[in-house]
């Protein structure tokens, strides 16, 4: 089992849709989580922390399911402009806290 | 702020020349990582500093890659020799504390001809 797995894509979606991505890890002893969106050619950019009790901003919702190890990245009233792909990363426990990023999922919002 | 600063931008070369790809990470952060990125492998972290010192390089894929950070606001990754499957895009991060996330430069995009 690959330590960060996530589904590729594409998601296509309608503008105004809720999609819902899951990243799902192996290290039952990871200690952080984040999401990051990538756009075509571009550096990976944080997009936000996820949080145990699971959090929100604005239009995206994380989630942390330590039992099952998945995390999930939630989107609603999906806008043209979050067409990217959608990175997932966990830290490892240790002093060291070394990442591993997922190979990203890819949404494409259509008109 | 400054972010994490990369340099060159891109970069063209001939196999075999050796290149230099250089990282000044944000001031503050005390670890630094350099990836790889290619469409068949994805990111691939190559090399974690931790306060300057190397904590793991285990994804440092052979003897012709190397990385140094002389201090805590400059690190170089060097390819030499240079090869036509070294051709990717190298980014470098930073971050401040294990638990907190990594902040990327805009990336070196490396073309080996």
């Amino acid at each position: 089992r690959k330590e960060v797995e996530q589904d590729p894509g594409p998601f296509n979606v309608p503008e105004g849709a809720t999609v819902a991505f899951n990243c799902t890890y192996s290290n039952s002893a990871s200690q952080s989580f984040f999401w990051y969106r990538q756009d075509c050619r571009k550096e990976p950019k944080l997009l936000m922390s996820v949080y145990s009790s699971g959090n929100e901003d604005g239009r995206f919702t994380a989630q942390l399911n330590r039992a099952s190890q998945y995390i999930s990245l939630l989107i609603r009233d999906s806008k043209l402009s979050d067409s990217a792909t959608y990175l997932c990363v966990v830290n490892g426990k240790g002093g060291s806290y070394i990442p591993t990023f997922g190979r990203g999922t890819s949404l494409i919002v259509h008109p | 702020d400054a972010g994490v600063i990369q340099s060159p931008r891109h970069e063209v070369t001939e196999m075999g020349q050796e290149v230099t790809l250089r990282c000044k990470p944000i001031s503050g952060h005390n670890s630094l990582f350099w990836y790889r990125q290619t469409m068949m492998r994805g990111l691939e972290l190559l090399i974690y500093f931790n306060n300057n010192v190397p904590i793991d390089d285990s994804g440092m894929p052979e003897d012709r890659f190397s990385a140094k950070m002389p201090n805590a606001s400059f690190s170089t990754l060097k390819i030499q020799p240079s090869e036509p499957r070294d051709s990717a895009v190298y980014f470098c991060a930073s971050r401040t504390g294990g638990g907190q996330p990594q902040h990327f430069g805009d990336g070196t995009r490396l073309s080996i001809l």
